[in-house]
């Protein structure tokens, strides 16, 4: 079946360094969500990508969607504290809201 | 709204009970699903549903039973609970599953804890 893959597993860094995840699949996605999941907390929803080459930003996070629809990223410019949490992507199958999540990233920001 | 809400919040069973884990929400949204999430390992999807009587498996469906009789409810039942169905459970909901983006919101959660 299809995996979808994220790296790093974990980041640790200092307050105002950025940070990157990286979202990839064995097969073609079709259209890609983020979300964020604080700890103890639920996934809530950042984005959707849904073209090719896509790139939308949202404040300090950048995602982009590859060219091949096999990879997605979310990059966080200057972290913050209040950016800790694991970020998931998920492929959202077309045409349906089945969700095949990400093994996600998790994010600790150091003041 | 209240949103999605999940009861109870905690749960711990012995092997081989059963129970059900309660969502609802208050938004009108026809699509409704339960995942459940391991460390490392994310999110997998155990059932879904369309709208009310309908339902479908997800990715890991063994041991899990749902229905949908009204669109605002959707439970998840465990029929002999195992150690293996240790985990935080989350029920989500979206509006239809066929606009160009829709958000799907999640639950607080259910944290089951299987002896």
């Amino acid at each position: 079946g299809q995996q979808v893959m994220q790296i790093p597993q974990y980041q640790h860094v200092q307050e105002g360094e950025d940070f990157t995840t990286y979202c990839n699949s064995s097969t073609t996605l079709s259209n890609i969500q983020w979300y964020k999941q604080r700890p103890g907390g639920h996934p809530v929803f950042l984005i959707q990508l849904v073209k090719s080459g896509e790139v939308k930003k949202q404040k300090r996070l950048t995602f982009q969607f590859g060219e091949a629809k096999k990879n997605s990223s979310l990059h966080i410019t200057a972290t913050q504290t209040t950016d800790v949490g694991t970020y998931f992507c998920a492929d959202r199958r077309g045409g349906t809201d089945k969700l095949i999540f990400g093994t996600g990233t998790r994010l600790q920001v150091f003041p | 709204n209240a949103g999605v809400t999940q009861t109870p919040k905690f749960q711990v069973l012995k092997t081989g009970q059963s129970m059900t884990l309660q969502c609802a929400q208050d938004m009108n949204h026809e699509y409704m699903s339960w995942y459940r999430q391991d460390p490392g390992m994310g999110l997998r999807l155990i059932h879904y549903s369309v709208g009310a009587g309908i339902t479908d498996q997800g990715e890991v469906p063994n041991g899990y039973n749902v229905s949908r009789s009204t669109t605002e409810d959707f439970p998840l039942r465990l029929l002999s609970a195992a150690p293996s169905q240790t985990s935080v459970y989350f029920c989500a909901s979206s509006y239809s599953g066929q606009g160009d983006t829709d958000t799907q919101y999640f639950g607080p959660g259910t944290r089951l804890t299987v002896l």
